[in-house]
């Protein structure tokens, strides 16, 4: 257990609808990533959030929002669901500034299924 | 743009044979590298990664790897594998400088039969 956890576990949706995921880091860690894994393939990096501002970007649209908190968890957003987003939602904490490298721990995911 | 390629989609291996998965990075700046694991069912762990120093890097459950500079590789190894390594094998790398972003690999499904 690395100590990131996700919620919900599961979710389906249909197509134009939006949906909020969210991820609480592990103790200690302020940088919350989130990726995008679709079936057979590796997770593919959406955004980034260190202390509450987002820190950078990957390619996906503008339809995929963020937010950070004070107590650095994270939400994910995704606006006007098609169906090519359903996947696995990937978050992931670490903390640069821990003098030990930027490693980052994975929490289990959000299966999200868009018909 | 960074790529990881990750040769082998698919592995079978009999239990106690040894293991080898490729993972080659495009990338010529310092970078950091990392083997992640996905057991059926689970969330993604971290096996090991390479940061500096010996490029020789032990991780958990008797894996290494071995971070090849000239090759822009970083090939993971067990020498005998047990049925309870089946799983999805992750290669990931990491620019040093900069805003830094994980990229994947599409991964390797590894199927050991007991």
């Amino acid at each position: 257990e690395t100590g990131v956890t996700q919620s919900p576990t599961h979710l389906i949706k249909t197509r134009g609808q939006q949906v909020t995921l969210r991820c609480s880091s592990q103790s200690g860690h302020n940088t919350v990533s989130w990726y995008q894994q679709a079936l057979g393939q590796g997770p593919q990096f959406i955004f980034q959030y260190y202390r509450e501002e987002e820190n950078g970007r990957g390619n996906f649209p503008p339809r995929f929002s963020g937010l950070q908190f004070p107590n650095y968890s994270s939400e994910l957003n995704v606006n006007a669901l098609e169906l090519d987003d359903s996947a696995l939602y990937l978050c992931a904490s670490s903390s640069p500034t821990s003098g030990r490298g930027d490693t980052q721990y994975f929490g289990p995911g959000t299966r999200l299924t868009v018909l | 743009a960074q790529s990881v390629s990750q040769h082998n989609h698919h592995v079978i291996l009999s239990e106690a044979a040894s293991l080898e998965l490729g993972c080659n990075y495009s990338y010529g700046g310092t970078v950091n590298l990392f083997w992640y694991v996905q057991y059926p069912g689970q969330h993604l762990q971290l096996l090991l990664k390479y940061f500096s120093g010996d490029p020789l890097v032990k991780g958990i459950k008797g894996f290494e790897a071995e971070f090849i500079k000239s090759k822009f590789s970083f090939n993971l190894r067990k020498p005998s594998v047990q049925w309870s390594d089946t799983a999805e094998y992750f290669c990931a790398v990491r620019r040093n400088t900069g805003f830094q972003k994980l990229v994947f690999g599409t991964g390797t499904r590894l199927l050991v039969s007991p």
